[in-house]
């Protein structure tokens, strides 16, 4: 059984321009949730989603936005890139919503230059 | 949420059983204890839970007091492939919170 995929593994952007990232859950698990992770620190929650809907925002800009499709896949979105933004972004999928067994994707390497 | 305060770093070599202690002196009626572990450019692995007293698996058991203000992951025989980033979570089972890391105790383990 596939575990949670995120794409693309990698990739580099532009101060000021727009990145998303993609993330599919494990069969079955309707709860999507994003992590920033910077190096030396653990992953810092940024959305939720449940059932299509938002459950949760953490302390992040409104450049940053998610939303979940009906196949509980997530995409995360964040405008006007900064090189602050340079990070490993994590999706976490679970069975119920909210929750503290969640399963972790491999996780995208953004890098704004 | 409770605060979990754990060792920044610890040493060990191969063979040897480690523990790695966590203190969470808030923690809530409802709440559980979680372990994760974080390998270089990976997410987080889910290790064990637990409530109360001793919980095993395969790979690790936790020891939580009476008082549940603290808990301890127990890692028998650790090998190289045991150095990662080891997390410990309090929260609710099937809460409506997100997961809230810190920052971890880095374990490396030497031959």
């Amino acid at each position: 059984d596939a575990g949670v995929t995120q794409s693309p593994t990698h990739l580099i952007k532009t101060r000021g321009q727009h990145v998303t990232l993609r993330c599919s859950p494990i069969s079955g698990h309707k709860s999507v949730s994003w992590y920033q992770q910077v190096l030396g620190q653990g992953p810092q929650f940024i959305f939720q989603y449940y059932e299509k809907e938002e459950r949760g925002r953490g302390n992040f800009p409104d450049r940053f936005s998610a939303r979940q499709f009906p196949n509980y896949s997530s995409e995360l979105n964040v405008n006007a890139l900064l090189l602050g933004d340079s990070a490993l972004y994590l999706c976490a999928s679970s069975l119920a919503r909210g929750g503290t067994e969640a399963f972790f994707g491999q996780g995208t390497r953004l890098t704004v230059v | 949420l409770a605060k979990t305060t754990q060792p920044i770093s610890m040493d060990s070599y191969e063979g040897q059983e480690v523990n790695i202690t966590c203190s969470h002196n808030n923690i809530a009626t409802n709440d559980y204890i979680t372990w994760y572990q974080q390998f270089p450019s990976q997410g987080p692995r889910f290790i064990i839970q637990g409530y109360k007293t001793k919980v095993t698996n395969e790979v690790a058991s936790l020891f939580i007091p009476a008082d549940r203000k603290s808990s301890t992951l127990s890692l028998p025989r650790v090998s190289l492939s045991d150095t990662a980033v080891y997390y410990c979570l309090v929260g609710e089972h099937s809460g409506n919170t997100p997961l809230v890391f810190g920052k971890g105790t880095r374990l490396s383990v030497i031959a």
